[in-house]
């Protein structure tokens, strides 16, 4: 079965400042795998997607994810930290022999300092 | 441009009340599923269906029941409302494995109280 692990449940940065969150996966097959964040009360968008295409994932808003099959990794990145970047940031995997079923992480806070 | 439509956003039920949250798409998707959200514990899978008159358990199924009769609609019904219920629901949807593209869709959510 897929899982996905983020390894820090906050992450705090300054603004200007890089920002990674950490994400592995673990799946059985080819996986498709998404970054999605979501801000206060609000629902889910879909920053980011991987879906067996190039390794490096560009999304919106400047972040861009780098899937790495050997390191089982999708970390989230952006070279510098807005205000509004500031939110909940979830890791999602997705096989394609499961039904469409997308599993969650359990999710980052990103704050952003001024 | 609608995508995925959840009523009501809102609502404070009492003990053993049942209510059905509504979902609804208009994108044509084959794939659509139920998701609650508790503070810290992510996304966790209730229920999803892969077409008209298909329906599968997800991570956490007790207490809910759904039906698809068609492919825009599929509303999530809770028949005896318990606290451990209270949560964020999302709906979402999206095109199905058959393709690459297999992102969900997700609605704005619906806030439930059990009191």
């Amino acid at each position: 079965a897929q899982s996905v692990t983020q390894l820090d449940s906050h992450v705090s940065v300054s603004e200007g400042t890089p920002v990674l969150l950490r994400c592995n996966y673990s799946s059985s097959y080819s996986p498709s795998l998404f970054w999605y964040v979501q801000h206060p009360n609000k629902g889910l968008q879909l920053l980011l997607k991987y879906t067996s295409a190039a390794t490096l994932v560009k999304g919106i808003n400047g972040f861009e994810a780098e899937f790495k099959k050997s390191e089982t990794s999708f970390h989230l990145t952006k070279p510098s930290a807005h205000m509004s970047d500031a939110a909940e940031y979830f890791c999602v995997v997705s096989e394609k022999y499961q039904g469409g079923k997308l599993i969650f992480g359990q999710g980052t806070e990103l704050s952003v300092k001024p | 441009n609608a995508g995925v439509t959840q009523t009501p956003k809102f609502r404070i039920l009492k003990i053993g009340q049942s209510m059905t949250l509504q979902c609804a798409q208009d994108m044509n998707h084959n794939y659509m599923y139920w998701y609650r959200q508790d503070p810290g514990m992510g996304l966790k899978l209730i229920y999803y269906s892969v077409g008209a008159g298909i329906t599968d358990k997800g991570e956490v199924p007790n207490g809910y029941n759904v039906s698809r009769s068609t492919t825009e609609d599929f509303p999530l019904r809770l028949e005896l409302a318990a606290p451990s219920q209270t949560s964020v629901y999302f709906c979402a949807s999206s095109p199905g494995t058959g393709r690459m593209n297999t992102e969900a869709f997700f609605g704005q959510g619906t806030r439930l109280t059990v009191v």
